[in-house]
């Protein structure tokens, strides 16, 4: 099973600044990587595919990279509504698919 | 667009059995692969089980291999999960979910709560 490990586990960030997440595999799974947001009460919301994909109607200001066994979640300048839990997701060689533990933005 | 709907939930004693169901709209049911994800309270998300879009195709999760059954009606737009011998640690909002690798569209989510 191939383990997904997310860090920081929690982000403090200001509103209009940058956010940087992380996102480790322990093995590689190429470009077969998706990105989650989940707000609170709310369902996941697929963000990212294929590492670096935005999914439909997913702002400029999310973006994806990297391959292997590193990849990163960047938001340029976070708004409010992007205050959320971020998820990585793995889709290579399985199953299982598996998730990160998640990473938790808030409001700094 | 795309709408999933997830009900059967509610509280069952363990060693108990739910089925949940999932009704699809806005796509064509029968093109498409589909899972159940599984959230425990104030915890991260875990994948259940997948079901190609023909129905031959199952995978599981160990966790529920042998009590979990996920099936689908592609006449009906409807994804089920049979869940049998139930346990505490299977408490969690249950969601199913549209794709195959990675999940395009999510339902609101399903609670079940195993207690005595």
């Amino acid at each position: 099973e191939i383990v997904m490990t997310q860090s920081p586990a929690t982000l403090s960030v200001s509103p209009g600044e940058r956010a940087t997440l992380s996102c480790r595999a322990s093995q590689s799974v190429g470009s077969n990587l998706a990105w989650y947001q989940q707000r609170p009460g709310q369902a996941p919301r697929l963000l990212i595919y294929g590492a670096s994909t935005r999914a439909t109607d997913i702002p400029a200001r999310f973006s994806g990279s990297g391959s292997g066994t590193e990849f990163t979640l960047t938001i340029s300048s976070l708004q409010s509504e992007d205050f959320a839990v971020y998820y990585c997701q793995h889709f290579n060689n399985w199953p299982p698919l598996t998730f990160g533990g998640g990473t938790e933005v808030e409001i700094k | 667009q795309v709408q999933l709907v997830e009900s059967g939930g509610g509280v069952v004693q363990p060693g108990g059995s739910l089925r949940l169901s999932c009704a699809a709209s806005g796509f064509t049911f029968s093109k498409y692969g589909m899972h159940w994800v599984r959230q425990a309270p104030g915890k991260g998300l875990e994948w259940v089980a997948f079901i190609r879009y023909d129905g031959i195709n199952k995978y599981y999760t160990d966790f529920v291999k042998g009590r979990f059954t996920i099936s689908r009606d592609n006449s009906k737009n409807t994804l089920y999960l049979q869940m049998n011998s139930l346990r505490p640690e299977d408490t969690a909002v249950y969601y199913c979910a549209q794709g195959s690798g990675y999940c395009d569209s999510w339902g609101q989510g399903s609670l079940v709560t195993v207690s005595s």
